[in-house]
This record gives C-alpha cells, structure tokens and sequence, in this order.
C-alpha cells in the first residue's frame, strides 16, 4: 500500500525549460512534505520541503507547490540544467509516526 | 559536514547466509532508519529507531532485524539471506525526535544474493 505515489518514472525536458514533478499522496494525516535527489552511486539528498499550512515553497530555482483538498504535490524547476538530471523522490511524513514514506521516484533527464 | 557512513558499497552474499549491515552516524541524531532502494518501489522503510534500544517496523521487515546499542550506530541483519533481498540498502538519520527532521542518508550498500 503505496501512500505516496509518483506515477511518472521518468521525465525529460530540455535544457532551460520548466521541470514539474508530480506526487499524490493518500493518508490525510501527512503534514509534512519534501524532495530529495538521488545521483547514482549516492544516497539521496534533501532538496526542498513544504508544511501543509503553506501551499508554496520557494527556494532558488526550486518551487514546491502543495494541493491538500487533491492531495498533490509538486516541483518546479526553472530554469533546468543538465545537472538537474537525477531521480527526484517526493516524501512525506506526520501520520503520528516517527517515519517518512517515499514514492518510487521520477528519473529526470535534462537535455543540454 | 554532516556524515553517514555504511560500513559497505558492495556485498556479495550466498542464500542461507547471515548478512550484517552497518550505518554510523555522527551528527548526535536521534532517529535511524534502513530503507531498501528497489526499481519502480523507490524507498521503503524496512525498520527505524527513535532512540538506544528502541526499534520499530516499517513497512516491510519481514526477513529483517535491527540492533541500536549506541546512539550513532544503526545495524541491519538478515538472519538467512534469500536471493528477493538483493536490493540498494540505505541508512538515513534525522536530529528531530518527531517526525518533520530532514533525512541525512548514507551512500548505500548493494547486496546482491545468489
């Protein structure tokens, strides 16, 4: 039972153009949300988060965007570069749980 | 900096065989965590710990077990591996008792089981 879902595996954009990255979530107990970025060969790492008393977070290049009555979740990138190419997890956490749950990630591959 | 560290990269084990994995952290964080990395799955939580001594399940710790005797150190054991745990082992650690603390994750440990 997946809470967190990402259901593009992969997305490609050219170079200097918007990257959006989607996420939908299903336990309304989630109060907590963040990206990480993932390079082979590396663990992931943090990028951006959001509380869900906001519905915008912006951090340099990156944008999250949350949608609580649908549920949603995304990341903006503009204007994307090729080291930008990674897989992006959403993640999401606050269900009384001291975890976090991931969904299966989104292979971005940005063309110079 | 801050730093996780996974005792190995790359792991080859038999069926059957006892597989420890470690994680350290040195960040004084309270949680641990060990995630298993599988293609179209992404990240789940195999087991975490909030504390020395405590542990919880996550979502899949069947065929798992876990130690916390020290703060810093965080270890994964498979007590007779089978050739459906070869996966991309992650250890991550947060500062922040609750559940809102930035993951720190280590480089991962690959386990192939034949």
């Amino acid at each position: 039972d997946q809470q967190v879902k990402q259901n593009s595996p992969s997305l490609s954009v050219q170079e200097g153009r918007i990257s959006i990255l989607n996420c939908d979530y299903t336990n309304s107990m989630f109060d907590y949300f963040l990206w990480y970025k993932k390079y082979p060969a590396e663990g992931p790492t943090f990028l951006i988060s959001i509380s869900s008393i906001k519905d915008k977070n912006e951090d340099g290049r990156f944008t999250v965007f949350l949608n609580k009555s649908a549920k949603h979740l995304s990341l903006h990138i503009v204007p994307s570069q090729p080291g930008d190419s990674a897989v992006y997890f959403c993640a999401a956490s606050g269900d009384g749980n001291n975890d976090m749950r991931f969904g299966a990630g989104t292979r971005l591959t940005v063309k110079p | 900096d801050v730093k996780v560290t996974q005792s190995s990269r790359y792991l080859v084990k038999r069926t059957g065989e006892k597989v420890f994995l470690e994680c350290v952290q040195d960040m004084d964080h309270e949680n641990m965590f060990w995630y298993r990395q599988d293609p179209g799955l992404g990240l789940r939580l195999i087991y975490f710990s909030y504390d020395v001594k405590m542990k919880e399940k996550g979502d899949i710790p069947e065929g798992y077990s876990v130690s916390r005797e020290k703060k810093e150190r965080f270890s994964l054991i498979l007590e007779s591996a089978s050739t459906n745990q070869t996966s991309m082992y992650l250890c991550a650690s947060s500062l922040l008792a609750g559940n809102t603390g930035e993951l720190f994750f280590g480089e991962g440990s690959r386990l192939t089981v034949l």
